[in-house]
This record gives C-alpha cells, sequence and structure tokens, in this order.
C-alpha cells in the first residue's frame, strides 16, 4: 500500500533556530493535510493543501505542496518553545477499489533548547 | 462546539479484561474514525464508519477489537479479552470527508493493560 515517509524523525534546535520537515509520497496526492501534536495531547489540524505548487502561510510557519504533488514542507521560522511537538503529515490512500483513507506519516518531533 | 469527546481518559485493567472505549463525534461530521496511537507504530487507523456503517475495518489488530456506531452520535470500541500488547493511547476522529477534509481528534484513552 502507498506510504507516507517522513524526515527527519527527531530534531532538535536552539530557540530562535528554523526548522523543516519533510513528507514523501511514493504516489500523486490529491491533497495534502499537516497536523501538530504537543506533548501529551491529541492531534489538531494546521492546514490543508490541494494545488500542486501550492504555498501557504501561518504567522512563521511555511507549507508547500510539490510540483508533483508527491512531496510536501512544513518550515517554521525562528522557533519558539510553543512549536514544541510533532508534527505529522496525511494523505489519502490511492486505491483502485473500495474507499480511500487518510495515511499519516510516522511524524517529525520537535524540541528546543530555551 | 465542544468537539469530539472520548471517556474515559485513561483506563488501567488487567489482562483478560474486556475494555470499552466511548467517542461522541462533532455533531452533523458523516465520518468518524478511530485510532491506536504508539511509539513503535505511530498513528494507526483501526476503522473508520460513514454515516453508522463500518467502511474499512482491515486496521483492527484481531478478532478481540470490535467497534460499533448505533446512531451518529455515538461510537464504542471494545478489546475483549485485552492484552498488555493493547497498551496504547486510542484516538477518536470525526470529519465531513473520509479524505479530503480536516480530522477532529479527541482527546484520547491511554489504555494500560496490565
Amino acid at each position: 500500500g502507498q506510504q507516507v515517509m517522513q524526515i527527519p524523525q527527531y530534531q532538535h534546535v536552539q530557540e530562535g533556530e528554523d526548522f523543516t520537515t519533510y513528507c514523501n509520497s511514493s504516489t500523486t496526492l490529491s491533497n495534502i493535510q499537516w497536523y501538530k501534536q504537543r506533548p501529551g495531547g491529541h492531534p489538531v489540524f494546521l492546514i490543508q493543501l490541494v494545488k500542486s505548487g501550492e504555498v501557504k502561510k501561518q504567522k512563521r510557519l511555511t507549507f508547500q505542496f510539490g510540483e508533483a504533488k508527491k512531496n510536501s514542507s512544513l518550515h517554521i521560522t525562528a522557533t519558539q518553545t510553543t512549536d514544541v511537538g510533532t508534527y505529522f503529515c496525511a494523505g489519502p490512500e490511492v486505491r483502485v477499489q473500495g474507499a480511500q483513507k487518510l495515511v499519516f506519516g510516522q511524524g517529525t518531533r520537535l524540541t528546543i533548547n530555551p | 462546539d465542544a468537539g469530539v469527546i472520548q471517556s474515559p481518559r485513561h483506563e488501567v485493567t488487567e489482562m483478560g479484561q474486556e475494555v470499552t472505549l466511548r467517542c461522541k463525534p462533532i455533531s452533523g461530521h458523516d465520518y468518524l474514525f478511530w485510532y491506536r496511537q504508539t511509539m513503535m507504530r505511530g498513528l494507526e487507523l483501526l476503522i473508520y464508519f460513514n454515516n453508522n456503517v463500518p467502511i474499512d475495518d482491515s486496521g483492527m489488530p484481531e478478532d478481540r477489537f470490535s467497534a460499533k456506531m448505533p446512531n451518529a452520535s455515538f461510537s464504542t470500541l471494545k478489546i475483549q479479552p485485552s492484552e498488555p500488547r493493547d497498551s496504547a493511547v486510542y484516538f477518536c476522529a470525526s470529519s465531513f470527508s473520509a479524505y479530503n477534509s480536516p480530522l477532529h481528534f479527541g482527546n484520547g484513552t491511554r489504555l494500560t493493560v496490565t
């Protein structure tokens, strides 16, 4: 089945440094979603990208969807301690038959040294 | 809107006991999902429903797991008999779609089987 791979698995940065996580799919995605899970919390939806080459920004967060719609990235500028958590990408599983469903990447766990 | 409501928040039980996890989705959402999260396996989709009908249960580990959705506002995930390897955080989520609308997660149930 389709896999959504995320790298890196872990990232530790100093507060104020930038952070990027990458998401790669083995197949073309109709859309991709990003979620954030704080330690001890539940995943919270951040954004959905649909168009090839799409770039969206949320304050210090920049989300990109690749031209081929097989990869995506999340970039955080000047990290703050509130950015700590695990970031997941998720994309639809492509099926010849049967219902589609969302497949989550393994997540990138971000820790920050204040 | 209160969001997705799960109960209990924590459950500690002995091996062999029956465990029932409960979920109330967001009103108006046609899709309900049950996920399991562990360090080793990440976020796994166990089963999802559309309009109270199970659509994909391919993620249910084995016959010890069962899920029901008797009406649009309530779902249960039952494990009988429970085993230590079932220890995990179980999330319920609801959405307007299976894969192209945001998933709204509940706070989760942390299950410990001793």
